[in-house]
């Protein structure tokens, strides 16, 4: 079956500091990928995707690129701010189990001032 | 685009009562999911339908919990009777079955507590 593992927290940086989430996957199929953010007290907002190997999704200053040699999908930035604190999912796609998501569990990052 | 709606937003209710959480998906989109988030077990897929059919129920916790979808544009999560081990925040999304990379939008999810 499809299965998510992403790096447990917390993570606490600093402000402007890099941060790199560790997200790894194994899908029967051909998967698409996904990082979702939850702030406190929200539901989940996709944060960006990824459709197919080599595909780089982007957004807010986050990136990861989908990599099917290594099964991974790793969430990176350059320079967080305080705002970014909030829970990170990875989560996969795939279109023969029906748009089921497959969730990670989650990683808490926590940006200090 | 109004997002996917839920109702109510927190709900406080005591065991042994029925418990009703409601969806309205975003238009459009004709897959439908709920699932439930704690503390101790993350996020859960409780069960999703497509096209108002339920498509995948194995995440449902027992028979107490039990979930309708009469429409495209509602769906009912009930729990009857409720204890407080379901207390949870409960979440709805939804997203269109073919096309696209099937994301999902979630809606802001119901909080609920069980005394």
């Amino acid at each position: 079956g499809n299965s998510v593992t992403q790096m447990e927290g917390p993570v606490t940086l600093s402000e402007e500091a890099f941060l790199t989430i560790n997200c790894t996957y194994t899908a029967t199929g051909y998967p698409s990928l996904f990082w979702y953010v939850q702030y406190p007290g929200e539901g989940l907002q996709l944060l960006l995707k990824a459709t197919k190997a080599d595909d780089k999704g982007s957004n807010k200053g986050f990136e990861a690129t989908y990599r099917k040699e290594t099964t991974s999908f790793h969430l990176e930035k350059g320079s967080v701010q305080v705002s970014d604190s909030a829970v990170y999912f990875c989560a996969l796609s795939d279109k023969a189990a029906g748009n089921k998501l497959t969730f990670g569990g989650g990683t808490r990052v926590l940006v200090k001032p | 685009d109004a997002g996917v709606i839920q109702s109510p937003r927190h709900e406080v209710t005591e065991m042994g009562q029925e418990v009703t959480l409601r969806c309205k998906p975003i238009s459009g989109h004709n897959s439908l999911f709920w699932y439930r988030q704690t503390m101790m077990r993350g996020l859960e897929l409780l069960i999703y339908f497509n096209n108002n059919v339920p498509i995948d129920d194995s995440g449902m916790p027992e028979d107490r919990f039990s979930a309708k979808m009469p429409n495209a544009s509602f769906s009912t999560l009930k729990i009857q009777p409720s204890e407080p081990r379901d207390s949870a925040v409960y979440f709805c999304a939804s997203s269109k079955q073919w096309g696209g990379s099937n994301e999902q939008f979630f809606g802001p999810g119901t909080r609920l507590t069980v005394l």
